[in-house]
């Protein structure tokens, strides 16, 4: 059974750096094929793809958020870490990692996280 | 990037009638295309894959047709449960995934 739940500290100030940990189960990411993605969907709205990390350590970022984004793993401690630079406001936003399979030529979102609740305020 | 547009915005349906949801691709996107659900406070939950193929568990009242642009989900008998709002995705193109801004199907 696939897991994955999100944490880290909330809320954050302007200009901080947030650190979420997606700590998952059921799958490992030495395993090809595989990989986690994080999704943001600010109150109210849409949902928006930030990026994600493969078992290969390949990455690929949202090209607008590419300079403040950064997203790593530790499969020995089965997590993933984002991390988003200099956060301001409009970046507050339930925060969601999701696992990632190879399905025809693209990488399809399986199996979510409950969602982390990121405010961003002074 | 690619551009996912839903229509309509708000669908208002009657249990026991049947809702089609519809997305569009400003590009072609094969058929790697997925729907999801999302109720209040909760995650998005995968329903449809591949424009056609459920995912585990999900009865077989949703279905998914279309391919390259145009895509349709098709719920054929409204149950109180499937009120909610329902995304597409399209994972053919990288480095972004897009999603569609949503479907809000709620009940008439």
């Amino acid at each position: 059974q696939i897991t994955l739940k999100e944490s880290g500290p909330t809320p954050v100030k302007p200009t901080q750096t947030l650190t979420l940990t997606c700590t998952f189960s059921g799958f490992s990411l030495n395993t090809a094929g595989v990989g986690v993605g994080w999704i943001r969907q600010p109150p109210g709205k849409a949902l928006e793809w930030l990026g994600f990390i493969f078992w290969d350590d390949d990455k690929r970022y949202r090209p607008s958020l590419k300079s403040r984004l950064t997203i790593t793993k530790d499969t020995s401690k089965n997590q993933v870490v984002l991390t988003l630079s200099n956060m301001d406001p409009v970046d507050t936003a339930t925060y969601y990692c999701a696992h990632l399979v190879v399905e025809s030529s693209g990488l399809l979102c399986d199996y979510w996280g409950q969602g982390i609740l990121v405010p961003v305020s002074s | 990037e690619i551009v996912m547009t839903q229509s309509p915005a708000t669908l208002s349906v009657s249990p026991g009638e049947r809702a089609t949801l519809s997305c569009r691709a400003s590009q072609r996107v094969g058929s790697n295309l997925a729907w999801f659900q999302q109720k209040p406070g909760q995650a998005p939950r995968l329903l449809i894959y591949g424009a056609s193929t459920r995912a585990t568990g999900v009865p077989a009242r949703f279905s998914g047709s279309g391919s390259g642009t145009e895509f349709t989900l098709t719920i054929s008998s409204l149950q109180s449960e499937d009120f909610a709002v329902y995304y597409c995705q399209q994972y053919n193109h990288w480095p972004v995934y897009t999603f569609g801004q949503g479907t809000k199907l709620e009940i008439k």
